[in-house]
């Protein structure tokens, strides 16, 4: 069955880099998110790449795609205070409109 | 430009009662998900509807049920509540159903006592 795995918390001081981390099971998924969770609120879409793609960037954010290891990670540049959250991680295989999400990791931003 | 509103944002139900919530899509989107968040887990996905039919269900039971209507505005009915049913109640609308990107509601927030 499809599965996908977050480590649960993260810890990273402002202004470093983050990374998170994410792994997958579905080998026919063709697109993969990452969301943005803050207390109280709903999904933020942040960014997603497609399958046949290996990098995306955009401003802060670098999405990096090993597709052989089933392997999905999320850096963010230059932390800030305002970005400690829930990150989620998720895919789209083949069934439109299933996308299966992982447990999230929180991030802790500390000054 | 309203984005994905859902109804009501916190609702508090005992076991056995029956609750209905409602979402309204962004505005040009007509395609409804619905997904399950319990605490401390990702999202669970219910079920999709458009063209007011129920397309894709994922791993619910028939007490989970759903409703699309013309306007592209969507009801979740969960019946004979349990304790587990305790969840924030997602709401996503895309453009398709096979759009590639959903955008969501801030949920609705189900205790059941």
């Amino acid at each position: 069955g499809e599965d996908v795995e977050q480590s649960l918390f993260l810890s990273v001081r402002e202004g470093d880099s983050s990374v998170i981390n994410c792994t997958y099971t579905d080998s026919s998924s063709t697109y993969l998110y990452w969301y943005k969770q803050e207390p109280g609120a709903g999904l933020q879409l942040l960014t997603y790449i497609f399958s046949n793609m290996d990098m995306k960037q955009d401003q802060r954010l670098t999405v990096l795609l090993n597709k052989k290891d089933k392997h999905l990670s999320l850096r963010i540049a230059d932390t800030q205070t305002g970005d400690s959250a829930i990150y989620f991680c998720a895919e789209r295989g083949d069934s439109w409109g299933k996308f299966q999400f992982g447990a999230g990791t929180q991030v802790v931003v500390t000054p | 430009d309203a984005g994905v509103t859902q109804s009501p944002t916190h609702l508090i139900k005992t076991r056995g009662q029956q609750v209905t919530l409602r979402c309204s899509p962004k505005s040009g989107h007509d395609t409804v998900s619905w997904y399950q968040q319990a605490l401390g887990q990702g999202p669970q996905f219910i079920f999709q509807y458009y063209e007011e039919e129920e397309r894709q269900r994922g791993n619910f039971p028939d007490r989970f049920s759903g409703h699309q209507f013309p306007n592209y505005s969507s009801e979740l009915n969960v019946n004979a509540l349990l304790l587990g049913d305790s969840a924030l109640y997602l709401c996503a609308s895309s453009l398709s159903a096979g759009a590639n990107v959903l955008t969501f509601g801030a949920g609705s927030r189900l205790t059941v006592l």
